[in-house]
């Protein structure tokens, strides 16, 4: 059964400070790998997909880098800025699941002037 | 392209009452999965439906079932409500099952008096 850890479970940060947001996962076969933001009382907003056969993907001031072997994924947000603030939600899909996604609790992020 | 649809966004029912919830996936999109969401519990996968099929289940009471329409637009429903079942339902899309990415619709507010 796939398990999905997120540390740390909330931080907080000045804005302008480069961060990184922790994943993992306990069983490495996985189809992909997607990054969330929620925010309170929103619906998710995907932000990257890695896939099983990639190492990472970039979209604007993200970062994200899956390793498989391991069983780890990082979010790498840089220039951080008030706006960033929300909850950042990984989760995998994999093995005989077709599009279950099994979500880590969440990272609660917030980004003071 | 207009993204995922939920209705209602907001529903308060009784205890014992039963509930039906709507979806409508982003166009071309063929697979719908639905997610339930407490503070507690996280974000756990209910099911997924690709081609009006079931293809996938997760660990919830029988009270708990959904179907697909040859539209791909969904429904869940949730019979008997307890107090437990308060939480926010979300739908998410994607073009097919497995691999691709997940696009979440903003979630329908259950609350169960």
């Amino acid at each position: 059964k796939q398990e999905v850890t997120q540390i740390p479970a909330a931080l907080s940060v000045p804005e302008g400070e480069n961060l990184v947001l922790n994943c993992s996962f306990t069983d490495s076969a996985i189809y992909n790998l997607q990054w969330f933001r929620q925010d309170p009382g929103k619906g998710l907003t995907s932000l990257l997909l890695i896939q099983s056969s990639q190492r990472e993907q970039t979209s604007g001031r993200l970062n994200a880098s899956l390793d498989k072997s391991s069983g780890r994924s990082t979010l790498y947000i840089a220039a951080s800025q008030p706006g960033d603030s929300a909850t950042y939600l990984c989760a995998c899909a994999g093995g005989t699941s077709y599009g279950k996604l099994t979500f880590g609790q969440g990272t609660i992020l917030t980004v003071h002037p | 392209k207009a993204g995922v649809t939920q209705t209602p966004r907001y529903l308060i029912k009784t205890r014992g009452q039963q509930v039906t919830l709507s979806c409508s996936p982003i166009s071309g999109h063929r697979s719908v999965s639905w997610y339930q969401q407490t503070p507690g519990q996280g974000l756990q996968f209910l099911f997924e439906y690709f081609s009006e099929t079931q293809r996938n289940k997760g660990n919830f009471p029988g009270r708990f079932s959904g179907r697909q329409f040859s539209n791909s637009r969904s429904e869940m429903n949730v019979s008997t409500l307890e107090l437990g079942d308060s939480a926010l339902y979300l739908c998410a899309s994607s073009l097919s099952t497995g691999v691709y990415e997940q696009y979440f619709g903003p979630g329908t507010r259950l609350t169960v008096t």
